[in-house]
Order: structure tokens, then C-alpha cells, then sequence
């Protein structure tokens, strides 16, 4: 079974700062998805960035980029020039291979708080 | 277009009683999956539907069953409910072949009394 770990329970960062949110897995799948999804008090879970585990390119968009490393079964996001919209729970998730469906692992999430 | 629907937002139930909640997803998505976010357990796989059949099952109770019907609508049901099924429950919803693309729902927020 797969799991996934964020060691950081909150993190706060000042506006226009750069903060680096933290995400180790565990897995003995060669091939899958790794996800920053974020959840503001609205509930709603919002896929903030993706990443597939068969490129060794780090994935970026805008503002959030990640640092993934397959070895070391480590997946950190990098938020650049925070907003104060950037506060939200973050989670980090797994997915296994399609042919398994969509079955997501989520690790426990980091509370972020950006301040004016 | 419009997104994944979960109704209702809001549901308060006691002790004992069952509860049903729906999803409809987005058009032309053909799998619906369901997680529990508790403060204490996070966020937990339930059960994933793809045309009508469960896919997958994640390990829960045989007190949580679902389905899902030919328009891709699914429902969730939990009985005898327990003080600890208190929870947020998240609807998501994919396309066939890109599952890793999916789409949430804002969710229903039970509370058992």
C-alpha cells in the first residue's frame, strides 16, 4: 500500500515571499501521479499542480513549481511571490498507474497561512 | 459547463439512522469517486464507480455502499450511523483514460448527533 507523509502540519509565509511545502511517499510502483491539491474554506479541493512520475522534468505552473525526486520518494512544492489568496490547507496525494482507476492517497495536509 | 454537483451541502442525522448523498459529475464523465475527510483520519478513499460497477474500494465498512447509474450520477449510503461518520464527504469525477484529471465537488458535510 502506498502512503504519503507531510511532516509540516502549518507553515506561514509573509505576501510576495517564497515558501516550500514538504511530501515524502511511499510506493513500490515504478510509474504514477503525484498531486498538490489545495482546499480553502470553501471546501472545494483545487488541483493547484501535477506531476508524472515517468518524466524527469519538474512540473511547473506559474507561481508553483515542484522539486521531484523518484529516488528519494520526494515530491516538495515551491509557491514563488505568495498571495494572500495562497491561504489553504495543501495537500500532497498519489495515484497509481490509470489501469487502476483514479484512487488517490492523501498525506495529512499542511495548514499555509500567508500574511500581509 | 458545469461542475460536479454534491447535494446536499449540509445534512444532520442521529445515531442509528441512514443517510443517502448524490453526485452528479461533470458531462461525459464516466467515473465517480468518493473520499471522507475527517480531522482525525484526513482524507480516506471509499469507492470508485466507472459505468455503473465499483472499481474500487477502499477500506471502509460494509455500512458504506454506493452506486451509480446510467447517466454516471452516483449515491452514497451510509447506515446505522455512527457518531464518527461525522465527516465532510467529496465527490470527484473523471474521463475515461484520464483518470488522473479529476474534478471535486464541494462536498457534503454530515454531522451525526
Amino acid at each position: 500500500a502506498q502512503t504519503v507523509t507531510q511532516s509540516q502540519p502549518e507553515m506561514s509565509v509573509q505576501e510576495a515571499e517564497t515558501v516550500t511545502l514538504s511530501c515524502t511517499y511511499d510506493t513500490s510502483e515504478n510509474n504514477y501521479y503525484l498531486f498538490w491539491y489545495k482546499q480553502p474554506p470553501s471546501r472545494q479541493m483545487i488541483l493547484v499542480i501535477r506531476q508524472e512520475a515517468y518524466k524527469q522534468q519538474n512540473a511547473t505552473e506559474n507561481r508553483f513549481s515542484v522539486n521531484f525526486q523518484k529516488a528519494a520518494k520526494s515530491f516538495s512544492l515551491k509557491i514563488s511571490d505568495s498571495q494572500l489568496g495562497d491561504t489553504a490547507m495543501y495537500f500532497c496525494a498519489f495515484m497509481p498507474p490509470e489501469t487502476s482507476g483514479s484512487r488517490l492517497t492523501f498525506g495529512e495536509g499542511t495548514q499555509l497561512t500567508v500574511n500581509p | 459547463k458545469a461542475g460536479v454537483t454534491q447535494t446536499p451541502r449540509y445534512l444532520i442525522k442521529t445515531r442509528g439512522q441512514q443517510v443517502t448523498l448524490s453526485c452528479s459529475p461533470i458531462s461525459g464523465h464516466r467515473s465517480v469517486s468518493w473520499y471522507q475527510q475527517t480531522p482525525g483520519q484526513g482524507l480516506q478513499f471509499l469507492f470508485e464507480y466507472f459505468s455503473e460497477t465499483q472499481r474500487n474500494k477502499g477500506n471502509f465498512p460494509g455500512r458504506f455502499s454506493g452506486r451509480q447509474f446510467s447517466n454516471s450520477r452516483s449515491e452514497m449510503n451510509v447506515s446505522t450511523l455512527e457518531l464518527g461518520d461525522s465527516a465532510l464527504y467529496l465527490c470527484a469525477s473523471s474521463v475515461e483514460g484520464l483518470e488522473e484529471k479529476l474534478f471535486f465537488g464541494s462536498g457534503t458535510q454530515l454531522s451525526v448527533l
